[in-house]
């Protein structure tokens, strides 16, 4: 049974670069999240979609971040432009719909480093 | 404001000996509670889960948490520990009135010893 899937696991790139995080949740799951965890702010729920639609992104700490659900299947969370400050570990999660009270699904993250 | 307090960074204890990883929060109405663990390199996983009914729920691994409405906390537990449960563990809060976002608190290591 495959968990959330994320790519890639690690990306170093320079800033200024465009990057790309992606993520397959667990088939029939109709809720997504992003998070950022770093040493300094820990855990921050950056967005997430309900049924494919962005329902909360007051996380998403600048204009430079951006997130889209084309289908069921599949998200990604673009920075554009890169910084050394986001430089962090991008968790995706999935949740079932089955009700609230169903847990959360993490995938194994990516790690950005920006030089 | 509502929020989740681990108040241990880092616990320590002796393989064998019984842990105890303390959680408490600060949410209106009757949240929901979960504890997860993540380990080296790993995304978070799914310990277990209070919704409603017994103060004792039993998770994956031998743990179990106690849920206290009086003192609001839901402490992780576990009669034996083992070097292998050495990893962050994370208590989080979905609170009734927003049953989308979890209130994670801020992790707590735990170190078994042989």
């Amino acid at each position: 049974d495959a968990g959330v899937i994320q790519s890639p696991r690690h990306e170093v790139t320079e800033m200024g670069q465009e990057v790309t995080l992606r993520c397959k949740p667990i088939s029939g799951h109709n809720s997504l999240f992003w998070y950022r965890q770093t040493m300094m702010r820990g855990l921050e729920l950056l967005i997430y979609f309900n049924n494919n639609v962005p329902i909360d992104d007051s996380g998403m700490p600048e204009d430079r971040f951006s997130a889209k659900m084309p289908n069921a299947s599949f998200s990604t969370l673009k920075i554009q432009p890169s910084e050394p400050r986001d430089s962090a570990v991008y968790f995706c999660a999935s949740r079932s719909s089955d009700g609230s009270n169903q847990p959360q699904h993490f995938g194994d993250g990516t790690r950005l480093s920006i030089l | 404001a509502q929020s989740v307090a681990q108040p241990e960074d880092q616990v320590n204890v002796a393989e064998g000996n019984p842990l105890t990883v303390k959680c408490t929060y600060s949410v209106s109405g009757n949240p929901y509670l979960f504890w997860y663990v993540q380990y080296p390199n790993r995304g978070l996983q799914f310990l277990l889960k209070y919704i409603t009914g017994d103060n004792l729920v039993k998770g994956s691994y031998g743990f179990e948490a106690e849920f206290n409405k009086s003192q609001t906390s839901f402490h992780l537990k576990k009669p034996s520990a083992l070097v292998s449960d050495s990893a962050l563990y994370f208590c989080a809060v979905l609170p009734s009135y927003n049953t989308d976002k979890l209130i994670f608190g801020t992790g707590t290591r735990l170190q078994v010893f042989p």
